[in-house]
């Protein structure tokens, strides 16, 4: 079975600073997606950015980019410019290929302070 | 506004009674997913649909949970008999699904509070 971890409870930084979230992954499969979504306070959870498994280079939306490392199963995402807006709670998620279920991590709780 | 929607929002019951939540996917949406979200913690998987297909449901999913999807397009999900650890916020996304294997990008709803008594 995949396991997604989150290391980080919470964390806290300054507006218009950079971030960086932790997850790691454990997994036998070679082919698979990894997700970062994110939960602002009472609403709905949205998607940041995905990447395949396949793909060597890594996914980049904006100020979100990801450090994916297939050896190590890690897979960092990299806020730039933080905005008030981006504070909430962010889930790493694991999809093996063919299968269509999302498995979670714990969960980092981000603040981006004034 | 188009994306998925759930009702109710929120819902109390006490132990032992039964509850329904209903979740409209986008439209023309094929895959329906339903997860369930316990305070501090990130999402469970709970059973998804293809259409109007239950093609897979976790072990979590115990006898007192059954979801449907009878046309393919709204879903529900019963609690029967509840219990206080099914207090929980329970998640409905759905997809664009195709067929390569790929993964669809799972839109959520807003999800349904349920507290148990």
């Amino acid at each position: 079975a995949q396991t997604v971890t989150q290391s980080q409870p919470e964390m806290s930084v300054q507006e218009a600073e950079t971030v960086t979230l932790s997850c790691t992954y454990d997994t036998s499969e070679n082919n698979y997606y990894l997700f970062w979504y994110k939960q602002p306070p009472s609403r709905q959870m949205i998607l940041v950015i995905r990447q395949e498994a396949y793909k060597q280079q890594n996914a980049t939306e904006n100020r979100f980019s990801v450090n994916f490392q297939k050896a190590a199963k890690s897979f960092s995402l990299k806020i730039s410019d933080s905005q008030l807006g981006d504070t909430a709670m962010y889930f790493c998620a694991f999809m093996r290929w063919g299968a269509q279920k999302l498995v979670f991590g714990q969960g980092t709780r981000l603040t981006i302070n004034p | 506004d188009t994306g998925v929607s759930q009702n109710p929002r929120h819902k109390i019951t006490k132990r032992g009674q039964n509850v329904t939540f209903r979740c409209d996917p986008i439209s023309e949406h094929n895959r329906l997913y339903w997860y369930r979200q316990t305070l501090g913690q990130g999402p469970e998987f709970l059973t998804y649909f293809q259409n109007e297909a239950q093609l897979e449901k976790s072990r979590l999913l115990s006898d007192r949970f059954s979801a449907e999807r009878p046309k393919g397009s709204f879903s529900t999900l019963e609690i029967q008999r509840t219990e206080q650890g099914d207090s929980a916020m329970y998640l409905c996304a759905s997809s664009l699904g195709g067929t390569s294997g790929g993964a669809d990008t799972q839109y959520f709803g807003p999800g349904t509070r349920l507290t148990v008594l």
